[in-house]
């Protein structure tokens, strides 16, 4: 199984400031024949179910604000907020759907500080 | 936009059974893989199982696969995940999800439901 792990597991940052967060698989999930990283972040918000934010590591999905990006390759990935806004308070997971099972991170749990 | 309604989540003592479903509309269901993903109160997010569109095809997670089985109804556009042999440790929010744009198992997933509740209890 392709375990992944998420660092820091909470992060507080302050209003308009980055907040940055790693996740790192265990195995490869760039498949070579596509050059596809089959790695997708999410945010969940308390009470609600996780939102898909980020597909193929690095694209947005339709109607996620720009300030979140996502970057990295291979085993190591990262989600940036370029300017954190109240609304971003959530946990944010990272997945990766390369193999079966597919496994998500711990979760970084992301607040005001 | 993908809806998702989850439902016939409740309490069941150990060793008892429960089949959750899930209603699906705004999209193909009948060409669209599905999955289950559970959560445990206050933790992490855990992949159930997946099913392609015809449902000829399953996948579970290892620890599941001989107590859970995910089902479809392409003429009812539903999801199900009929659970036996229920253990505590299987008290969760369970959550369907779509395969994003449907076409294969190895899709980021698309959720839009408030999941359904389980809990296993004595």
């Amino acid at each position: 199984d392709i375990v992944m792990t998420q660092s820091p597991d909470s992060l507080a940052v302050s209003l308009g400031e980055r907040a940055t967060m790693n996740c790192k698989s265990s195995q490869n999930v760039l498949y070579s024949s596509n050059n596809k990283n089959y790695l997708a972040w999410y945010q969940q918000k308390p009470g609600q179910p996780p939102k898909l934010l980020i597909h193929w590591a690095s694209t947005r999905e339709s109607g996620v604000p720009d300030r979140f990006a996502g970057s990295g390759s291979g085993t190591d990935f990262t989600l940036t907020i370029s300017s954190l806004q109240a609304e971003d308070v959530a946990v944010y997971y990272c997945q990766q759907y390369y193999s079966n099972p597919i496994t998500f991170g711990q979760g970084t749990r992301l607040d005001i500080k | 936009d993908v809806q998702l309604v989850e439902s016939g989540g409740g309490s069941v003592q150990p060793g008892g059974s429960l089949r959750v479903s899930c209603e699906t509309s705004g999209f193909t269901f009948s060409n669209s893989w599905m999955n289950w993903v559970r959560q445990a109160p206050g933790k992490g997010l855990e992949w159930v199982a997946s099913i392609n569109k015809d449902g000829g095809e399953r996948h579970y997670v290892d620890s599941l696969k001989d107590r859970f089985i995910i089902s479809r109804d392409n003429v009812k556009n539903s999801l199900y995940l009929q659970m036996t042999s229920l253990r505590v440790e299987d008290t969760a929010l369970y959550y369907c999800a779509r395969s994003y744009g449907g076409d294969s198992a190895f899709r980021a997933f698309e959720l839009s439901g408030q999941g359904t509740e389980v809990i296993v209890s004595s």
